[in-house]
Order: C-alpha cells, then structure tokens, then sequence
C-alpha cells in the first residue's frame, strides 16, 4: 500500500517550453503533496507544498510563476516548469501524505527533466 | 530552525562489516527523525523514523538507528553490510508529524567486496 507514482519518469525539452509532471497516489488520498528537486550528488530541497483544494505554499527562493502546482483532487498534484531553461534540468520528485498514514510522506520515484 | 547534518559525503565498508552512517540535528523542539534511502535514479524509501518511546528504532533490510537527545544524534547502523545495501542515505527531520521534512545532505555508502 501508500504507492506514488510519477509521470513522466524522464522528459527532455527544448528550452523556452512548458513541461507538466504528474505525481498520483495510487491507494491512498493525499490531503498533502510536497514537491522537490534534486541536483546531481546533492539533498533533496523542498520546492512548495500543496494541500487538496488550495494554493501551494512555497520555499523561499523558489519562483511561484515558474513552477506553477496544481493539487485539483486527493489523488494528483501537477508540476509545470514554465519557459524551462537549462538550469532547471534536475531531478524532480513529489511525495504525499494521507490520512490516517502516521504523518508518514511517500515518495515517488522521481522525473528526470532535461532542458537543451 | 531545524537542520541536519550529516558526517562523511562517502562511507566505504566491507562485505560483511558493521555500517554505521552518522546524523548529527538541531531542532528547537523535540524532532521526529528519518533515515531515508535511495537508489540510483528512484525516489526515496523510508528506512525507519522516530517520533517518541523508544530510543533504539528497528527498520528495515537490518538498519537500526538510535536517537540520543544528549549527543543530538540519530546514527544509523547495520550489523553486517550486504552488497545491496549499496545507495545513497538521507538523514532527515521534522517538527512533527505533520511538518515538513528537512533533508541532510545525504552519505553514498560504497560496499567493497
């Protein structure tokens, strides 16, 4: 049980486009979904947190216009990189938390986004 | 603010020898502490985690960690390395259980044969 998935596991763009990753909760209803990155050999950094139904909450430094969530249902957070370039090229990975999970996050298995 | 740090970017051990992985936190309040495990290019798999009681946490694949308010520690061990055990390894810690989670830079454990 408590499995997350994303989609797409890798995605190359060009640069000055939009991408959207999706992050689902197959089995659980996420009431929080959080959203992070990762660069090569580094920690993961909190991007935002997203609750059902309302607007995300994001870290300082992180550009709210270009790294647009949408958390529409218990079950799907969205991710657009808008106007990507290739400083945005990194490892994204979201995790969620649901009800009666003991606080505990579960995480996906991350995209791989490549900008050129 | 909380943090964690990690000691050792790299941790080399024999087949077969103690791992031991060390966390060090600050927290203003009593923390809930996470290791975390990853494999090349995969999410993140929870390994064991405090939150209170006991101090000595048993998790998965052999790993137990031990939380010491004293040293402000949270250091992973596992008897006896197996080559699987091979991955990158998050310390991690929280508020609480419904806080957000703050990452330690992570220790990549290397198991020679």
């Amino acid at each position: 049980g408590a499995v997350v998935s994303q989609h797409p596991s890798r995605v190359i763009c060009k640069s000055g486009t939009s991408v959207k990753i999706e992050c689902r909760s197959l089995d659980f209803q996420a009431t929080t979904m959080f959203w992070y990155r990762q660069f090569p050999k580094q920690s993961l950094m909190l991007m935002a947190t997203s609750n059902e139904g309302s607007k995300a909450t994001y870290e300082q430094g992180v550009e709210k216009d270009k790294f647009l969530i949408n958390h529409a249902s218990l079950t799907l957070s969205t991710l657009t990189v808008t106007s990507a370039h290739p400083e945005d090229s990194s490892f994204y990975i979201c995790s969620a938390r649901g009800f009666g999970l003991s606080g505990e996050q579960y995480f996906g298995p991350g995209t791989r986004l490549t900008v050129t | 603010a909380q943090s964690v740090t990690q000691l050792g970017s790299h941790v080399s051990v024999s087949e077969g020898a103690l791992v031991l992985l060390r966390c060090n936190y600050s927290s203003s309040v009593p923390p809930y502490l996470f290791w975390y495990v990853q494999y090349p290019n995969q999410g993140l798999q929870l390994l064991l985690k405090y939150t209170t009681g006991a101090t000595l946490v048993k998790g998965i694949n052999g790993f137990e960690a031990e939380f010491k308010k004293s040293e402000t520690s949270f250091h992973l061990t596992k008897p006896s390395a197996h080559m699987s055990d091979a991955a990158e390894y998050f310390c991690a810690v929280s508020m609480n259980r419904d806080d957000k989670i703050i990452f330690g830079k992570g220790t990549r454990l290397h198991i020679l044969p």
